[in-house]
């Protein structure tokens, strides 16, 4: 079956340093690939999303570009803030042919220091 | 426009008694989700619903788990008896319903439920 993984928290960085979460799937089909982010004590929210091969979503500063051959979705922001910090989900959609199972990852939280 | 509204946010309740969640979704999406999120995971499908027709509970154990969309807009999860185990976030997510067509998902804040 379809499924997410994504590299193991907790990741603490410093204000400004560069983030790099990597997630990886796999699925038959063509799944949608998204990012959510969950902030303390609040339900998820979109952050962004990919539909194809080689589309890069992006928004607030992040970024993942969806690698088919390598079937990973990284999620990348140059400069974090304290205000980033949260635990971040990425999921897939559509694979094995259903277009609403969303499957996602285990979460990765992130802590940004000042 | 308003997003995905759930309650209570938090309940606490004891091992054998009853708890139901609502949700209403955003205005004018069709298909509304219901998942459960264990501490430290990611959220899993319970129950899919388009307008009023529950198209996929596969997951849903239904000896104490129940749920109804009745006039296709709000919704409602129940547990029935609760048990330790059950302790968790509930989200309920809406997309637009539009068929054939992969939809995003758009999430409520969740329901946390702690049974003691």
């Amino acid at each position: 079956g379809d499924s997410v993984t994504q590299m193991e928290g907790p990741v603490t960085l410093s204000e400004e340093a560069f983030l790099t979460i990597n997630c990886t799937y796999t699925a038959t089909g063509y799944p949608s690939l998204f990012w959510y982010v969950q902030y303390p004590g609040e339900g998820l929210q979109l952050l962004l999303k990919a539909t194809k091969a080689d589309d890069k979503g992006s928004n607030k500063g992040f970024e993942a570009t969806y690698r088919k051959e390598t079937t990973s979705f990284h999620l990348e922001k140059g400069s974090v803030q304290v205000s980033d910090s949260a635990v971040y989900f990425c999921a897939l959609l559509g694979g094995g042919g259903s277009n609403y199972k969303l499957t996602f990852g285990k979460g990765t939280l992130l802590t940004v220091n000042p | 426009e308003a997003g995905v509204v759930q309650s209570p946010r938090y309940k606490i309740i004891e091992k054998k008694q009853p708890v139901a969640f609502w949700c209403n979704p955003i205005s004018g999406h069709n298909t509304l989700y219901w998942y459960l999120q264990n501490l430290g995971q990611g959220p899993e499908l319970l129950i899919r619903y388009e307008n009023e027709e529950a198209v996929d509970d596969s997951q849903l154990p239904k000896d104490r788990f129940s749920a109804e969309r009745l006039k296709g807009v709000d919704s409602t999860l129940k547990i029935q008896p609760a048990e330790l185990g059950d302790s968790a976030v509930y989200l309920c997510a809406s997309s637009s319903g539009l068929a054939g067509v992969e939809e995003t998902q758009y999430f409520g804040p969740g329901t946390r439920l702690l049974v003691l």
